[in-house]
């Protein structure tokens, strides 16, 4: 059974930097995508970016770029997601979501909530 | 970027009846090589991330009830559950995979 497990809840402060992490348990395919999709309350989803976790290969949503990193550690296990300079509209849910190839998520993580606030 | 619109924002709708949600795509995302539309369906309910419905605009995943179905091609698309129930409230949203992914606004649906 696959599992996405998020990191724990973050409050941060407006011009700060977070990190979240992701990791994918039970998922037997060795290359795969991880994405990271933001939910602010009450709205809709907004796509920020992926990295596969094979080749360390990413790409980012322009509405981001430059602003935010994606990365995986070394073994492939897990997944990071850098968020900087954060105003306090970064306020939302931040998901990860697993894909194999180009398709439509398969698996979301519980979520992370990010409060930015002075 | 794909812009995906969906409508109606909201619908309400009683017991055993048919919703309908409509989703549109800024281009197609009919992709001519393989004939299969990159158009998913997703369900949210509160507290919950968001579960994938269908994919490819017609194929339901596995466990998802056959009251779900989808259909349309190109740029028009169409979500409907055939006989609501009392635990299909939830947001649902369209997304497109054609390209970058990008999803539609969203349509609540609630018992009437």
């Amino acid at each position: 059974q696959v599992q996405v497990v998020q990191s724990g809840a973050e409050v941060k402060t407006p011009g700060a930097s977070v990190k979240l992490s992701c990791k994918a348990y039970g998922y037997r395919f060795t290359s795969y995508t991880m994405h990271w999709v933001r939910q602010a309350p009450g709205q809709s989803l907004d796509w920020m970016g992926w990295v596969n976790v094979g080749d360390g290969n990413t790409k980012y949503s322009q509405k981001f770029q430059g602003r935010v990193t994606i990365t995986r550690d070394t073994s492939g296990n897990t997944a990071y997601m850098e968020l900087r300079s954060l105003k306090s509209e970064d306020t939302a849910l931040y998901y990860c979501a697993l894909c194999n190839g180009w398709s439509p998520f398969d698996y979301w993580g519980q979520g992370t909530m990010v409060t930015v606030s002075s | 970027d794909i812009v995906m619109t969906q409508s109606p924002d909201s619908l309400a709708v009683s017991l055993g009846e048919r919703a309908t949600i409509s989703c549109r795509s800024g281009q197609s995302v009919l992709y001519s090589s393989d004939n299969k539309n990159y158009l998913a369906w997703y369900q949210q309910k509160p507290r919950q991330p968001p579960k994938l419905l269908i994919r490819w605009a017609s194929t339901r995943e596995s466990g998802v009830p056959d009251r779900f179905s989808g259909s349309g091609s190109g740029t028009d698309f169409t979500l409907t559950i055939s006989s609501l129930q009392a635990e299909d409230v939830a947001v649902y949203y369209c997304q497109q995979y054609y390209s970058n992914p990008s999803f539609g606004g969203g349509t609540k649906v609630e018992i009437k």
